[in-house]
């Protein structure tokens, strides 16, 4: 059968180092961001999120960059640890007012974590 | 603290039988619940919502429902399962559109 992340971008960092991990959204109406952590086995974990009025938005050791021009979001992990191997989702929301519609997800990337 | 239970955690099923998963959220009121469909190496994809009892809109025509019959409890059912259906299903709940939604662990449904 399949094995998760066949089909998934993957990119490899040495441990301590930064990763970057993008994603492009198609839909220009969305105005909410989320990056989600999932680890093998278990549900999405969430780690950050940005509102389309900012263009940057940090957390601990993450930081989520959003360029509306180009669609584009990326989220940063800084001194990369073992931990943060997983996959990483951004997900998109188009915000209708006070509805309750689902995310929209990416496919996903597989961040390994050399050590 | 707001914690979302999902059960069971796996789930093997000959193909034709029936099917009921449950969620619950504790910690919170009137939240907003949610099932997707994950499929092995691959994103997300919304099933259901709901924004209250009894009220369920369904993103996809399939072979599943969805049912609201308490605030915190949402269930995901099927009278007949197809080979189809297997994947890897979770829950989640959100306080409003524009706020993180927050995911249970899922439950690994395999047909056979």
């Amino acid at each position: 059968g399949e094995s998760v992340g066949l089909h998934l971008p993957t990119l490899s960092v040495q441990e301590g180092d930064n990763s970057i991990i993008n994603c492009a959204y198609s839909n220009s109406a969305s105005d909410y961001f989320i990056w989600y952590k999932q680890e093998s086995g278990k549900g999405p974990q969430f780690i950050i999120d940005i509102r389309s009025n900012m263009d940057k938005r940090q957390g601990q050791r993450v930081t989520v960059l959003l360029n509306k021009t180009v669609k584009h979001l990326s989220l940063q992990i800084a001194a990369t640890q073992p931990g943060d191997s997983a996959v990483y989702f951004c997900a998109e929301n188009i915000g209708s007012g006070g509805g309750a519609d689902g995310l929209t997800f990416g496919k996903g990337t597989h961040l390994i974590i050399q050590p | 603290s707001q914690t979302i239970h999902q059960w069971p955690a796996t789930l093997v099923q000959p193909v034709g039988s029936p099917l009921s998963l449950e969620c619950t959220v504790e910690g919170t009121s009137n939240p907003n619940l949610y099932w997707y469909r994950q499929a092995a190496g691959r994103g997300l994809q919304l099933l259901f919502y709901s924004v209250g009892i009894g009220q369920i809109s369904s993103e996809v025509p399939q072979n599943l429902s969805a049912s609201r019959p308490q605030d915190r409890q949402f269930i995901l059912s099927s009278k007949k399962l197809l080979l189809s259906d297997s994947g890897f299903y979770l829950c989640a709940w959100g306080a409003y559109s524009n706020q993180p939604q927050h995911f249970g662990d899922g439950t690994r449904l395999s047909i056979l």
